[in-house]
């Protein structure tokens, strides 16, 4: 039982370059997010898809896009990534109705230099 | 202000001891609470969730909530090195669908 699997789990980008964060869940969970963490800020929403075929915004949108590829898979593009975007990223999954809380997956380190 | 307050730490204690986090938050419509465990360099893992005031017990950790003080406490009794970690306070709204609010999380460590 895989979870919610991210890849990659380590990235280095230099400042202007682009890249995709991979996310994919196996639980049928309908509702998907996209997290970053930093040193005294906590989890903050990037983005989130609260069904297939939606996405919307979520507190620290700016210089990210999303895209839900079908229930399973929610990836997060960084189009010109600068050095503020380094960061960990987790991507995340719960059942729409199930106030249970997420399952989050292990995270991607990135360093923007 | 923050919807959520948590006190980062770091908390250290002695193993074997009586571990108290807490959180308050200054919105009074969340109902669902919860505290997840994060270990280094992992993802937040679901420790407890609770609906209404009261206690929750499971295991060596107790949930309480205070709705009356939007206050909400995580204690963890006979405290291991394995506890070492950080402790995410989170609240949910309610309804059809959850945008979870997440305290800054706790650092423990608990020594041997």
């Amino acid at each position: 039982n895989a979870g919610v699997t991210q890849t990659p789990k380590f990235q280095v980008l230099k400042t202007g370059q682009s890249m995709t964060l991979q996310c994919a869940q196996d639980m049928n969970h309908n509702s998907m997010y996209w997290y970053r963490q930093d040193p005294g800020m906590g989890l903050r929403l990037i983005y989130y898809s609260a069904s297939e075929g939606t996405t919307d915004k979520g507190e620290v949108p700016n210089g990210y896009n999303v895209s839900r590829l079908n229930k399973r898979e929610f990836s997060l593009r960084l189009e010109s990534a600068a050095p503020s975007q380094t960061s960990v990223y987790f991507c995340a999954s719960s059942e729409v109705g199930q106030a249970g809380g997420y399952t989050f997956g292990s995270g991607t380190r990135l360093t923007v230099v | 202000q923050k919807e959520v307050e948590q006190d980062p730490g770091p908390l250290s204690v002695p193993e074997g001891a009586i571990v108290s986090l807490n959180c308050t938050y200054s919105n009074s419509a969340f109902q669902y609470f919860m505290w997840y465990r994060q270990y280094s360099r992992k993802g937040p893992e679901l420790l407890m969730y609770t609906y209404s005031s009261g206690n929750k017990e499971d295991g060596r950790f107790t949930a309480q909530v205070d709705k009356s003080s939007k206050y909400i406490s995580l204690f963890i009794r006979d405290s291991q090195p394995s506890d070492s970690a950080t402790y995410l306070c989170a609240m949910i709204i309610g309804g059809g669908y959850q945008k979870v609010t997440f305290g800054i999380g706790t650092k423990l460590q608990v020594i041997p």
